[in-house]
């Protein structure tokens, strides 16, 4: 399985953007990469997905390499309440488990 | 939009005592899975099924814990005899059956075990 490293945490002010990346050297191919953003006492909540370039939703974008051995998250404008822990999940489908990382706790400061 | 649901939100028990948590994954979703969380910690992978039986687990699933879909719609997780160090988080989750569907997470059951 595809083990991440992120950074353990960051901190950045209101109306930056925030880029954390993982690593995730041993990618398999049929390995997607999903980023997910956990608050405290809650379950983690799916934030983006992709399996290579870019891809971009209404909250989020996601950049990797063509070598995929990482992936960035780029949050735009951040506020307050994007304070949370956010991990990178790279998805075996194949054998149906999937391993969290650390995490990177983002403290966003007003 | 659907959601995983959890329940209790709460489960407080005495060592030794056995429990089952609860979850309701998304009605179309064909796998299924338990992570734990201990305070301050990562998510840890349990287990995940599919096609009523077990796909994966963690060493972590040991012969204390059991999985079951009894009907079409419930995914509950047995903890047999309770061990103080089973306090933690439980979450649930599911996905759809297409290559690279997300996990979608419920909110989690806290045990606690006294």
């Amino acid at each position: 399985l595809a083990k991440t490293t992120q950074p353990i945490s960051m901190d950045s002010y209101e109306g930056q953007e925030v880029n954390i990346t993982c690593s995730h050297n041993n990618i398999a191919t049929n390995d997607y990469i999903t980023w997910y953003q956990q608050f405290p006492s809650q379950g983690p909540r799916f934030i983006i997905q992709g399996y290579k370039t870019k891809v971009t939703n209404e909250v989020a974008s996601l950049f990797i390499p063509a070598d995929r051995k990482s992936s960035t998250l780029s949050l735009p404008r951040v506020s307050l309440s994007d304070t949370a822990v956010y991990y990178c999940l790279v998805g075996s489908y194949n054998f149906n488990k999937f391993y969290f990382g650390s995490g990177t706790k983002l403290n966003v400061k007003p | 939009e659907p959601e995983v649901t959890q329940t209790p939100s709460h489960q407080v028990t005495q060592m030794g005592q056995e429990v089952i948590l609860r979850c309701v994954p998304i009605s179309n979703h064909l796998y299924f899975y338990w992570y734990r969380q201990i305070l301050g910690q990562k998510v840890e992978f349990l287990v995940s099924f599919y096609n009523n039986e077990i796909s994966e687990k963690s060493e972590i699933f040991d012969d204390q814990f059991s999985v079951e879909r009894p009907d079409g719609s419930n995914f509950t997780l047995k903890i047999r005899s309770t061990k103080l160090e089973d306090s933690a988080m439980y979450f649930c989750a599911s996905r759809g059956g297409l290559p690279g569907a997300p996990l979608h997470f419920g909110n989690g059951t806290r045990l606690t075990v006294t």
